[in-house]
């Protein structure tokens, strides 16, 4: 089945820093890359998605990159602000028809004032 | 984004009894509905995947005995854990699949926290 590993584990940089989370995964088949953001108690906010058919995608200070051939794919956060600190999650689908969502083990990101 | 509720957002039971956890799809049918465990800071662990009309499909591991799931409408899907042991302890977060949108998109509950004495 499908793996997700995610690194680092924890990030801290200075507002107005950029940060960078990256992911790798097994399943040459997956074709769904989603990240959320989960603050302390809450649930898990989707923040920015791609598919396997673009290499890059971006909205406003969120971005996402994908390399199907090394199967990894990365979140690229600039401007950073404190309301960004919070746990940023990866994973990825598709690799069969069940749809299901493999997490990776999270990063937790600390934007110091 | 499509909105999922979750009800109870907390819970506090005794060991050995059952708890029912619900999640609702409130402006979509949702076919497929996913149920995760989150233990503190780790990350969101797959319990099984609820289709609307059939039996769940357990990830390896859980014990589908003791995590009852049914899926009876397009807009509500059940998590009983039954005989809760302290173990059980943990934040269960349900999502939902919006048919309406590209395939694999999911929308999460807010979460119930059950704590068994």
């Amino acid at each position: 089945g499908e793996n997700v590993e995610q690194h680092p584990s924890t990030l801290s940089v200075q507002e107005g820093d950029s940060a960078v989370i990256k992911c790798t995964y097994s399943d040459s088949a997956s074709n769904y890359f989603p990240w959320y953001k989960q603050e302390l108690g809450k649930r898990p906010q989707l923040i920015i998605d791609i598919r396997s058919n673009v290499g890059e995608k971006k909205d406003q200070r969120i971005a996402v990159t994908l390399n199907k051939t090394a199967k990894h794919f990365s979140l690229h956060i600039t401007e950073t602000q404190p309301e960004d600190s919070a746990v940023y999650f990866c994973a990825a689908s598709g690799g069969d028809s069940s749809y299901k969502l493999i997490f990776g083990s999270g990063t937790r990101l600390l934007v110091r004032p | 984004g499509a909105v999922v509720s979750q009800h109870p957002s907390r819970v506090i039971c005794k060991s050995g009894t059952s708890v029912k956890i619900e999640c609702r799809s409130l402006d979509f049918q949702a076919t497929t509905m996913f149920w995760y465990r989150q233990f503190p800071k780790q990350s969101l662990m797959l319990m099984a995947t609820s289709n609307e009309g059939s039996k769940a499909t357990y990830e390896q591991g859980v014990e589908k005995d003791k995590f009852l799931i049914n899926h009876a409408s397009l807009t509500l899907s059940t998590l009983t854990v039954t005989s809760a042991h302290p173990e059980d302890s943990s934040f269960y977060i349900c999502s939902a699949r919006d048919p309406r949108q590209p395939t694999d998109t999911q929308y999460f509950g807010p979460g119930t926290r059950l704590t068994v004495l």
